[in-house]
């Protein structure tokens, strides 16, 4: 059974770019939450889809948007990139939206913002 | 709001010896707890959270942690630690009603030395 599996693992880009980072769900979960790990800090919650629609979101800009596929799978978008977007950004997927639910998180995509 | 504090930023202790790993939290509303454990260049595995009901959790590798709704408490224990147990360990509570957003720590660096 596959857990999540998030894509690429390494990413540099330079500011102003564009950047798209892929999640896949763990097998049978529908749920996907994304988050922004600087360094030496805990995650941050960025937003969360669940049918195909963004749910929840945290204190991010609208640069950092999102897509959920018919597959659940998941994309996160980041627009103009700053010096301080640069972080390990993690997925995590769940069942549904009860509260209580666990998370399963993938190992993340390092970006780094030159 | 919420917000999660860990008292310890890194925590060293000898194989074997117990360890506590300390987690101070604030909200307005009712909240779950979790405990995560990071391992180097992976992703946050959960080791134990709180629901309801007993106010001591057990969870995997070991490690229990008790909550203390008057202390706004949920510090970590574990009675022997191995060499294993080495990693980041990280507090997060999710409001009752907003499952989505869960709200981490900066974490603690546990290291185990022979």
């Amino acid at each position: 059974d596959a857990g999540v599996t998030q894509s690429p693992t390494h990413l540099i880009k330079t500011r102003g770019q564009q950047v798209t980072l892929r999640c896949s769900p763990k097998s049978g979960h529908d749920t996907v939450s994304w988050y922004q790990q600087a360094l030496g800090q805990g995650p941050q919650f960025i937003f969360q889809y669940y049918e195909e629609e963004e749910r929840q979101r945290g204190n991010f800009p609208d640069r950092f948007s999102g897509h959920q596929f018919p597959n659940y799978s998941s994309e996160l978008n980041v627009n103009a990139l700053l010096l301080g977007d640069s972080a390990l950004y993690l997925c995590a997927s769940s069942l549904g939206l009860a509260p209580g639910y666990e998370q399963y998180f993938g190992p993340g995509t390092r970006l780094t913002v030159t | 709001a919420q917000s999660v504090t860990q008292l310890d930023s890194q925590v060293p202790v000898f194989e074997e010896a117990p360890v506590e790993l300390r987690c101070n939290y604030s909200s307005s509303v009712s909240v779950y707890l979790f405990w995560y454990v990071q391992y180097p260049n992976q992703g946050l595995q959960l080791l134990l959270k709180y629901l309801s009901g007993s106010t001591l959790v057990k969870g995997i590798n070991g490690f229990e942690a008790e909550f203390n709704k008057s202390q706004t408490s949920f510090h970590l224990r574990k009675p022997s630690v191995h060499i294993s147990d080495t990693a980041e360990y990280f507090c997060a509570v999710t409001p009752h009603t907003n499952a989505g957003k869960s709200t981490f720590g900066d974490g603690t660096t546990l290291t185990v030395k022979p």
